[in-house]
């Protein structure tokens, strides 16, 4: 089955930084490729996806890379603000068999 | 808000006792998913229904079940708890099945086995 691997576990970042968070997957005919933030006490919350026909897409200050070859994908915040503090996650999806990565704490200091 | 309602939002209980979860899928939704995520750790996949139907089984002990009622919404038992049974347990929709599709999650039960 599908094995998600999510790097860093823990990354902090002074505010207007950019912050990158990788994923690597096994199963080459993950599909799909979901990034979901989860703030304290609360669901995880779908933020930006991608396709295996797309290499990048963005959504404001966020993006996502992926590289099929390679298999793996990325995350990039521009500009990072406190209210971007949240363990984020990483998931592949093979028909709709969703593996989510370990997840990556994003700390953003004032 | 993402159209997912779970109940209770905490439950607390001892060790040997049964406990049910309930999950409400966004309007539409066919499919419902339900996940563990213990302290500080990543989510854990339970179990997949899809219109009433088992579809997917994940990591989910024999002591737990679960099952999805005509009207789509989905209960998880938790029996014979035990400590390491505390957790948050998600419930997440999606349309149906198939390619890519977008998993919605609600915002949990906390769990706590005393």
């Amino acid at each position: 089955g599908e094995n998600v691997e999510q790097h860093p576990s823990t990354l902090s970042v002074q505010e207007g930084d950019s912050a990158v968070i990788k994923c690597t997957y096994s199963d080459s005919a993950s599909n799909y490729f979901p990034w979901y933030k989860q703030e304290l006490g609360k669901g995880p919350q779908l933020i930006i996806d991608i396709r295996s026909n797309v290499g990048e897409k963005k959504d404001q200050r966020i993006a996502v890379t992926l590289n099929k070859t390679a298999k793996h994908f990325s995350l990039h915040i521009t500009e990072t603000q406190p209210e971007d503090s949240a363990v984020y996650f990483c998931a592949a999806s093979n028909n709709n068999d969703m593996r989510f990565g370990a997840g990556t704490r994003l700390t953003v200091k004032p | 808000d993402s159209g997912v309602t779970q109940t209770p939002k905490h439950l607390i209980t001892a060790t040997g006792q049964r406990v049910t979860l309930r999950c409400s899928p966004r309007s539409g939704d066919l499919s419902v998913y339900w996940y563990q995520q213990s302290l500080d750790q990543g989510l854990q996949f339970l179990i997949q229904y899809y219109n009433g139907e088992e579809r997917a089984k994940g990591n989910i002990l024999e002591r737990f079940s679960a099952q999805q009622f005509p009207d789509l919404h989905s209960e998880l038992n938790l029996s014979s708890l035990e400590l390491g049974d505390s957790a948050l347990y998600f419930c997440a929709s999606s349309v149906a099945v198939g390619e890519g599709e977008t998993q919605y999650f609600g915002p949990g039960t906390r769990l706590l086995v005393l």
